[in-house]
């Protein structure tokens, strides 16, 4: 099972853009890697997910290296709203063997 | 999400009481998820679901069971509550396809005095 290591917190400014790094140096072939925002007392949301290179959607981008051992969360221009816990996983249950792992995720607050 | 809704939002019980937590969801997924969910950890999965004849143990099945009514309904059952169950809980779904991306409920808050 790919393991993820992310800051376990950051702290930004609104308007700053917010890189967020997770390592996961055993990502298998067939495993994806998707972020999660959680804000306090509600499920997990889904933000960005990708396989390699470059991912974009209206939310935010996902940088992912050609050895896929890390990937790095990029929010553009955060605002207060943004201030939560977000969440790094890799893998997949599609082979029937895979889990997703949710590790302790990175608290992100951002200040006025 | 509103298409997973979670009921009760809110049980207190006592310790040794049987306890269930429903799922249901409208979104047409085959998959469902439960999840726990102490404070400063992340998600823990209990047990899955890729269809309604389809049952798994996640990390952390025990003390805990499931029964998968429907593709829409997938309820959690504590068969004798302790204390150590106290934590949220989050009912997830996901489509039969190669990237799996989990649409969650608003989640239980259980205690267990």
């Amino acid at each position: 099972l790919a393991k993820t290591t992310q800051p376990i917190s950051m702290d930004s400014y609104e308007g700053q853009e917010v890189n967020i790094t997770c390592s996961h140096n055993n990502i298998a072939t067939n495993d994806y890697i998707t972020w999660y925002q959680q804000f306090p007392s509600q499920g997990p949301r889904f933000i960005i997910q990708g396989y390699k290179t470059k991912v974009t959607n209206e939310v935010a981008s996902l940088f992912i290296p050609a050895d896929r051992k890390s990937s790095t969360l990029s929010l553009p221009r955060v605002s207060l709203s943004d201030t939560a816990v977000y969440y790094c996983l890799v893998g997949a249950f599609y082979n029937q063997g895979g889990k997703l792992i949710f590790g302790q995720g990175t608290e992100l607050s951002v200040k006025p | 999400d509103a298409d997973v809704t979670q009921t009760p939002r809110n049980r207190i019980t006592k310790t040794g009481k049987r306890i269930m937590l429903e799922c249901s969801q409208t979104k047409g997924h085959d998959r469902m998820y439960w999840y726990r969910q102490d404070p400063g950890l992340g998600l823990r999965l209990i047990y899955y679901s890729f269809d309604v004849k389809d049952i798994n143990k996640g990390e952390i099945s025990d003390g805990y069971s499931v029964s998968r009514q429907a593709q829409a309904k997938f309820s959690l059952s504590l068969e004798s509550a302790i204390p150590n169950q106290t934590a949220l809980y989050f009912c997830a779904t996901s489509e039969r396809t190669g990237m799996e991306t989990q649409y969650f409920g608003p989640g239980t808050r259980l205690l267990v005095l």
